[in-house]
């Protein structure tokens, strides 16, 4: 079974600063994709960026990249430039690769970020 | 956005009485799947469904049971809430053709007094 584990529950940061939030994962699986998730107050599951194990280049997305260390099963979520509208609960989100069990996913327990001005 | 549509968005009901959370999509996705939020623990896999019909347990299924009759719904269903079932409830899809990544509903929360 895979595990996902973010051990910071709560962060803050100056608006337009720079934010890493961490997440570990243990698994014995070769091929998997890892996501990470925002939660806004408004409750939506929304995807932030994607990153698929056999890729040695780490995803971006705008504000948004990853470092991915495969062999440290670390995968951790930089947002830079911050803004306000960034508040909200980040999950990451572990998947073995896709089959007949489509896109079931295991999370991290969150960690809920806060943006200040 | 997915369109997914979740019903009802909140809901309090009795210990003991059964209850049936809805979820609809559009999008003619071949996999659904219902997870609970709860603080501490993420989003935990409920069930899931492959096709019309087809369906299995994920890690947290005691006290639940679904249904898919038709490719757009997947229920949920409480056969007789506890407390502990007190909530967070979302329905996520995924079609493998169009990418590995599930799209989520909006979430129900539900209150078992």
């Amino acid at each position: 079974a895979q595990t996902v584990t973010q051990s910071q529950p709560e962060m803050s940061v100056q608006e337009a600063e720079t934010v890493t939030l961490s997440c570990t994962y243990d698994t014995s699986e070769n091929n998997y994709y890892l996501f990470w998730y925002k939660q806004p107050p408004s409750r939506q599951m929304i995807l932030v960026i994607r990153q698929e194990a056999y890729k040695q280049q780490n995803a971006t997305e705008n504000r948004f990249s990853v470092n991915f260390q495969k062999a440290a099963k670390s995968f951790s979520l930089k947002i830079s430039d911050s803004q306000l509208g960034d508040t909200a609960m980040y999950f990451c989100a572990f998947m073995k690769h896709v089959g007949t069990s489509g896109s079931r996913l295991t999370f991290g327990e969150g960690t809920q970020l806060t943006v200040n001005p | 956005d997915a369109g997914i549509t979740q019903s009802p968005r909140h809901k309090v009901t009795e210990t003991g009485t059964p209850v049936t959370l809805r979820c609809h999509q559009t999008e003619n996705h071949r996999y659904m799947y219902w997870y609970r939020q709860d603080p501490g623990h993420g989003l935990r896999l409920i069930h899931y469904s492959y096709g019309v019909k087809d369906t299995d347990k994920g890690e947290v299924s005691d006290g639940y049971s679904v249904s898919r009759s038709k490719t757009e719904d997947f229920l949920l269903t409480l056969e007789s809430a506890t407390s502990s079932q007190t909530s967070v409830y979302f329905c996520a899809i995924s079609d493998l053709d169009n990418g590995p990544e599930a799209f989520f509903g909006q979430g129900t929360r539900l209150t078992v007094v």
